[in-house]
């Protein structure tokens, strides 16, 4: 499996673009990438998944270079109530994906 | 989108005696879903794959005779902590999928062990 790297933390404001960058450099082939979004005593939520260039929902971008080593998760105009852990998790989609998480990025978004 | 629950969302007993978490996937089926513990301000550890029909398949390090696991059906996982103490208190949180591209993760539940 890939291991995954993240900042542990980020502060941030109210408004304000938030981008939080991974780092998988042993990415297989067949990996996808996907975020998750944790607040304290609750299960994670999904957020965004993507192979490679860029992916939009209503929520976040996710941005993947050509060589897949990285991606970013972008947060547009976060809020207070953004502030949580993310997660960034690679692996493979579909029946053999065991989704491992690494330590996440804490996120604090203040007034 | 897809629905996975979890029962009890809190649980405390007493040291020594055993308690059993139930993850539910209500609006999908699911041949494997996974268990995770959460210590404080810790990232979740994967502890086993429960898989429909057959045993789990246990992380190192966990023991499969204190973390009992059944599959029972495609919609059920369950979870008993045996003889449970107290450094077995944390938050326990089931995932499933469909065999696509998203986990679905439950509301998680908390075990406090006296």
């Amino acid at each position: 499996l890939a291991k995954t790297t993240q900042p542990i933390s980020m502060d941030s404001y109210e408004g304000q673009e938030v981008n939080i960058t991974c780092s998988h450099n042993n990415i297989a082939t067949n990996d996808y990438i996907t975020w998750y979004q944790q607040f304290p005593s609750q299960g994670p939520r999904f957020i965004i998944q993507g192979y490679k260039t860029k992916v939009t929902n209503e929520v976040a971008s996710l941005f993947i270079p050509a060589d897949r080593k990285s991606s970013t998760l972008s947060l547009p105009r976060v809020s207070l109530s953004d502030t949580a852990v993310y997660y960034c998790l690679v692996g493979l989609s579909g029946g053999s994906y065991i989704p491992t998480f690494g330590r996440g990025t804490s996120l604090i978004v203040h007034p | 989108g897809a629905v996975v629950s979890q029962h009890p969302s809190r649980v405390i007993c007493k040291s020594g005696t055993s308690v059993k978490i139930e993850c539910r996937s209500l609006d999908f089926q699911a041949t494997t879903m996974f268990w995770y513990r959460q210590f404080p301000k810790q990232s979740l550890m994967l502890m086993a794959t429960s898989n429909e029909g057959s045993k789990a398949t246990y992380e190192q390090g966990v023991e499969k005779d204190k973390f009992l696991i059944n599959h029972a059906s495609l919609t059920l996982s369950t979870l008993t902590v045996t003889s449970a103490h107290p450094e077995d208190s944390s938050f326990y949180i089931c995932s499933a999928g469909q065999g696509g591209y998203e986990q679905y993760f439950g509301p998680g539940t908390r075990l406090t062990v006296t």
